[in-house]
């Protein structure tokens, strides 16, 4: 079946340092759609980037992320941290094939940003 | 905006217990799911339901039961609750006419089992 593998469980950065967290995935489908989810405490998970578009940058709220079918990563990137910044961050994966009602997630990436 | 709501945010059950959390989606969605987020394991997949009156099996189903009397509401029951259920559960839905499948959530229901 489809797994994301998100290698860093916490990151703790300073406010200003830029922000890199991986994400990598496996599926047996060409076509996959990958997802950024953040999840603010006490607030719902919610849709921070996605794409389907190989080698094609996605940008919202500062952060930006590009698929790269070859490397199988869709790594979720902000060139400087923010205070408000901190939260949980899930990479999803959805196939195109028989699975395609479900999202699958990876064990998400706790992003603390210290003054 | 999508609207999930789960009722309740917060409950204490015992062990053997009947627990149901339920939830209601006003986004006219077609599926709806139940995860369970843990610390370590992320969030996980429970049941789903793509219709009224029918649910499937997800990737950790054993221990729950699902209900979706209704486009609007679906429901995890918990019959025998143990102490490895305690978890934060969330429920989304999504529409399946969108070609990149978006979730959206709900608040979260925190479940203590002693």
């Amino acid at each position: 079946g489809d797994s994301v593998t998100q290698k860093e469980g916490l990151v703790t950065l300073t406010e200003g340092l830029p922000v890199m967290l991986n994400c990598t995935y496996q599926t047996i489908y060409s076509n996959a759609f990958l997802f950024w989810y953040v999840h603010y405490l006490n607030e719902s998970p919610r849709l921070l980037l996605k794409s389907s578009t190989d080698n094609k940058r996605t940008e919202h709220q500062g952060f930006h992320a590009t698929l790269h079918k070859s490397s199988s990563s869709f790594h979720l990137q902000k060139s400087s941290a923010q205070l408000s910044d901190s939260a949980l961050y899930y990479c999803a994966l959805r196939n195109s094939g028989g699975s395609n009602y479900k999202l699958t997630f990876g064990k998400g990436t706790l992003l603390t940003v210290t003054p | 905006e999508a609207a999930v709501t789960q009722s309740p945010r917060s409950k204490v059950a015992v062990t053997g217990g009947k627990v149901t959390l339920s939830c209601h989606q006003t986004n006219n969605h077609d599926y709806m799911y139940w995860y369970r987020q843990d610390t370590g394991h992320g969030l996980r997949l429970i049941h789903y339901s793509y219709v009224a009156d029918s649910t499937e099996k997800g990737d950790i189903p054993d221990g729950y039961k699902a209900s979706r009397p209704s486009q609007e509401n679906f429901s995890l029951i918990l019959e025998l609750a143990s102490l490895s259920q305690t978890a934060v559960y969330f429920c989304a839905s999504r529409n399946w006419g969108t070609n990149t499948g978006q979730l959206y959530f709900g608040e979260g229901s925190k479940l203590t089992v002693l």
